[in-house]
């Protein structure tokens, strides 16, 4: 079982409709969850972060946490052709480690 | 402020040959990452320096894999010698702790070729 795991799609999207994109982890020592977005060939760019249980908004983003399922989800609302990326999931563990562990992405495609 | 910085954008070398990788973080970070990733898998992790301290390796996959962060600034990572599996992208990362969060910003990749 991978440590962190998302459906790589692609997940395609009309423009204006809310995207979805979901990531499970299996460590439930994992602390602080994030999502990156990463355009092709460039690097990733984070666009939210969330350390406790619930949603936490931003913009047109929404990060979700439930720990006790042990799944992160960010929902996009007003989809954009522009927010056409892979979207990687990432989790860091307690204890004192920064790594994070990312999970494979998921490329979404929002078309016109 | 400038953002993190690597080079070369891309390397193409043969098996055997021998690639340093160097990545700048962003100015005043104490911490850096070096990751990769190799094709159609997700980014790993390699390792972790605090200023000029390895503080974890436990992701540098043998002992091909040498990286350096002398005085605490930019950082090199060198391959010696490249072998076929090597080839991927290279990604440096910076982060500084800030009211207990660390964000790490991604530097754009080396991407490595190894024929």
């Amino acid at each position: 079982q991978k440590e962190v795991e998302q459906n790589s799609g692609p997940l395609s999207v009309p423009e204006g409709a809310i995207a979805s994109l979901n990531c499970t982890y299996s460590d439930r020592g994992s602390q602080s969850f994030f999502w990156y977005r990463q355009y092709s060939g460039k690097s990733p760019e984070l666009i939210m972060s969330i350390y406790s249980n619930g949603d936490k908004e931003d913009g047109r983003f929404t990060a979700q946490l439930n720990k006790a399922s042990q799944y992160v989800s960010l929902l996009i609302r007003d989809s954009q052709p522009s927010d056409s990326a892979t979207y990687l999931c990432a989790v860091k563990l307690d204890g004192g480690y920064n790594k994070l562990i990312f999970g494979a992405g998921t490329r979404l495609a929002v078309h016109p | 402020e400038a953002g993190v910085t690597q080079f070369p954008s891309h390397s193409v070398i043969e098996k055997g040959q021998t690639v340093t990788l160097r990545c700048d973080p962003i100015s005043g970070h104490d911490n850096l990452y070096w990751y990769r990733r190799v094709m159609g898998k997700e980014i790993k992790f390699l390792l972790h320096f605090v200023k000029e301290s390895k503080q974890d390796e436990s992701g540098m996959p043998n002992n091909r894999f040498l990286a350096e962060r002398t005085g605490g600034t930019y950082s090199t990572l060198k391959v010696q010698p490249a072998e076929l599996e090597d080839s991927g992208v290279y990604f440096c990362a910076s982060s500084q702790v800030v009211s207990g969060t660390d964000t790490q910003y991604f530097g754009p990749g080396t991407r490595l070729t190894v024929l």
